[in-house]
C-alpha cells in the first residue's frame, strides 16, 4: 500500500483558511487521494478525494499537484467544528480498503 | 441523511467470552467492513465484505473474526474468546456501487474487554 506523510499537528485560527499538506511521492496511477476527518470521540468522516484534477465541495477543497506527488487539503474558513484529525490516504481504483496514517491534528483557536 | 448505525454503543465482556457487535448499513450499500482502533492508536482495516463473502481482510482479522450478513440489513462482527488486547473502538462502514468514492462510518462500539 502507498503511504502517505502529513504533519503531526497544525494550528489555525478561527474563521482563517487551512492548508493541510499531504506527500505520497510513491503514488500510482490508479491510487485515488481520499481525505477523511475523525472528530473527537467519532467515526472516520469522508472530507473529499480526488485522482488528478482540483476537487471543491461543500467542506473543502483539494489541491493535487501535478505530478500527483503531494496534495494539500484546504479548509477555505475554520471553525471551532473543524478540529479533528485529518488524514490523507491513497485508496486503490479496484479496492475499498483505507489504510489510516496518524493524520495531521489540527487545533482551532477562537 | 442516512447513516450507519452500531449497536451498542459500548460493551464490557470477560476475557474468553464470545462478543457480537452489530451494524446497520446504509440501505443500498453494497460494500461493508469492519475497523477498529485501539485507544490513542491509528484506525486499521479489518475486512470487506462484499456480496456475501468477505473480499479482503487484513492480517488482524484471524481465525477468532468472523462476519456475517445475516438478513438484507445487518451485518455482523464475532469475536471468539476475547482478549484483552481485543479492547478497541470498533467501526463498521458502507459505502454504494463500486465501493466508491466515499465510505461511511458508524459512531463506534467500545469494546472493553475485562
Amino acid at each position: 500500500d502507498a503511504k502517505t506523510t502529513q504533519p503531526n499537528s497544525m494550528e489555525s485560527n478561527e474563521e482563517e483558511p487551512v492548508h493541510l499538506p499531504c506527500n505520497h511521492s510513491t503514488i500510482s496511477g490508479t491510487d485515488y487521494i481520499h481525505w477523511y476527518r475523525q472528530l473527537p470521540s467519532q467515526g472516520p468522516e469522508y472530507v473529499i478525494h480526488g485522482l488528478t484534477s482540483n476537487v471543491n465541495n461543500r467542506m473543502a477543497s483539494l489541491a493535487i499537484a501535478e505530478d500527483r506527488k503531494s496534495s494539500t487539503l484546504i479548509l477555505h474558513r475554520a471553525t471551532l467544528r473543524d478540529a479533528a484529525v485529518y488524514y490523507c490516504i491513497l485508496r486503490v481504483f479496484n479496492t475499498g480498503k483505507l489504510i489510516f496514517g496518524q493524520g495531521t491534528t489540527l487545533q482551532v483557536k477562537p | 441523511e442516512p447513516e450507519v448505525t452500531q449497536t451498542p454503543s459500548h460493551q464490557v465482556t470477560q476475557m474468553g467470552q464470545e462478543v457480537i457487535l452489530r451494524c446497520v448499513p446504509i440501505s443500498n450499500h453494497l460494500y461493508f467492513y469492519w475497523y477498529r482502533q485501539i485507544l490513542g492508536q491509528k484506525v486499521e482495516f479489518l475486512v470487506s465484505f462484499y456480496n456475501n463473502e468477505i473480499s479482503e481482510k487484513s492480517e488482524i482479522f484471524d481465525d477468532q473474526f468472523s462476519v456475517e450478513r445475516p438478513d438484507g440489513s445487518n451485518f455482523t462482527l464475532k469475536i471468539r474468546s476475547t482478549k484483552l488486547e481485543d479492547s478497541a473502538m470498533y467501526f463498521c462502514a458502507s459505502s454504494g456501487q463500486g465501493g466508491l468514492p466515499e465510505a461511511f462510518f458508524g459512531q463506534g462500539t467500545r469494546l472493553t474487554v475485562v
